[in-house]
């Protein structure tokens, strides 16, 4: 089955730099990379995703890139602010939802 | 985005009753839709699939007779803990698949947080 690793666990960063999270996976059937912010006592909120089509993505001061040849893709959040502190999970799936797997996620600190 | 509301957000029980969670998709039509538990500083679990109008696919290790699943309609999938014990306590996630024309997305519900004393 499919296995997603994430680095760093934890992430701790000046407000205004830039942090970015790396994840691996191991399926190469996998199609389908969202990532999503999590904050204390909530569910995940989706804030970007990216299909295997395409390599990189960018919305606003966040933006994902894939290496499909590397299995590996990445998140990259610019001008990092206070409210971008959460843990942030990166997960793999393919078609429909089937084998959607998370990674084990990156706890984002920024410091004012 | 797509949204997915839970209710109860919260819900203590005594060890041994039944607790039933709803998850429901109210802007989208959802024939899937998953369910998942998080334990304390870790990733999401997923437990369950739930399609509309058949039986839900069980992730191994989940036993299928405690967590009960119902996706009787297209915007509605429930989850009910039986006989809940204080190792059942965590914190129930539901999502739901939304497909557009040529893409599907997993959207979140805000979570449940079961105590079981």
């Amino acid at each position: 089955g499919e296995n997603v690793e994430q680095h760093p666990s934890t992430l701790s960063v000046q407000e205004g730099d830039s942090a970015v999270i790396k994840c691996t996976y191991s399926d190469s059937a996998s199609n389908y990379f969202p990532w999503y912010k999590q904050e204390l006592g909530k569910g995940p909120q989706l804030i970007i995703d990216i299909r295997s089509n395409v390599g990189e993505k960018k919305d606003q001061r966040i933006a994902v890139t894939l290496n499909k040849t590397a299995k590996h893709f990445s998140l990259h959040i610019t001008e990092t602010q206070p409210e971008d502190s959460a843990v942030y999970f990166c997960a793999a799936s393919q078609n429909y939802g089937q084998n959607f797997v998370f990674g084990p996620g990156t706890r984002l600190s920024v410091l004012p | 985005g797509a949204v997915v509301s839970q209710h109860p957000s919260r819900v203590i029980c005594k060890s041994g009753t039944s607790v039933k969670i709803e998850c429901r998709s109210l802007d989208f039509q959802a024939t899937t839709m998953f369910w998942y538990r998080q334990f304390p500083k870790q990733s999401l679990m997923l437990m369950a699939t739930s399609n509309e109008g058949s039986k839900a696919t069980y992730e191994q290790g989940v036993e299928k007779d405690k967590f009960l699943i119902n996706h009787a309609s297209l915007t509605l999938s429930t989850l009910t803990v039986t006989s809940a014990h204080p190792e059942d306590s965590s914190f129930y996630i539901c999502s739901a698949l939304r497909r557009d024309n040529i893409q599907e997305t997993q959207y979140f519900g805000p979570g449940t947080r079961l105590l079981v004393l």
